[in-house]
């Protein structure tokens, strides 16, 4: 079975600066999906990055990028120029092709002033 | 944009009683999922749902879960006698059978809170 694993529970960056959240994953599978979601306090979770395990470019999303790397089964996501918005939960998730996702426990992100 | 919603977004109930908690799918989507959040835990899969049946359902999702999707554009989790563990997060999403991202959407969740 695919596990999903973030190591830091709670971080902490400044405002303006830049952060990283770790995410580790295992897997059988040659193909597959990888995300990166956000769960503010509503609750709502909603869709940060994404990343096809065959492409081996970087996604990047304006001020978001991950860090992926195939063989170490690892996948980051780097917050730039954080701002106090992005203070929320993170959770990384696995997916298979047309499958369920499996998540991480999540990083929960303060951005302080 | 179109968008999954759910109703109610808060749900009290007894334990011991039944409670229906309803997904509209966005219009095109063709695979449809449960999952569920307890407070300040992960979010964990329920089950998955295409053409009409389901195609996945985890160890959680046990003869007290069903799911039905009625009249082609509503998807329904029942939880027939409620315990005190199934207060979470219940989130909706759904997929489009086209998407090369396989990008799920989610809808905003149902708090269920049983006492």
């Amino acid at each position: 079975a695919q596990t999903v694993t973030q190591s830091q529970p709670e971080m902490s960056v400044q405002e303006a600066e830049t952060v990283t959240l770790s995410c580790t994953y295992d897997t059988s599978e040659s193909n597959y999906y990888l995300f990166w979601y956000k769960q503010p306090p509503s609750r709502q979770m909603i869709l940060v990055i994404r990343q096809e395990a065959y492409k081996q470019q970087n996604a990047t999303e304006n001020r978001f990028s991950v860090n992926f790397q195939k063989a170490a089964k690892s996948f980051s996501l780097k917050i730039s120029d954080s701002q106090l918005g992005d203070t929320a939960m993170y959770f990384c998730a696995f997916m298979e092709y047309g499958n369920k996702l499996v998540f991480g426990a999540g990083t929960i992100l303060r951005v302080k002033s | 944009e179109p968008e999954v919603t759910q109703t109610p977004s808060h749900q009290v109930t007894q334990m011991g009683q039944e409670v229906i908690l309803r997904c509209v799918p966005i219009s095109n989507h063709l695979y449809f999922y449960w999952y569920r959040q307890i407070l300040g835990q992960k979010v964990e899969f329920l089950v998955s749902f295409y053409n009409n049946e389901i195609s996945e359902k985890s160890e959680i999702f046990d003869d007290q879960f069903s799911v039905e999707r009625p009249d082609g554009s509503n998807f329904t989790l029942k939880i027939r006698s409620t315990k005190l563990e199934d207060s979470a997060m219940y989130f909706c999403a759904s997929i489009s059978a086209g998407d090369s991202y396989n990008e799920q959407f989610f809808g905003p969740g149902t708090r269920l809170t049983v006492l």
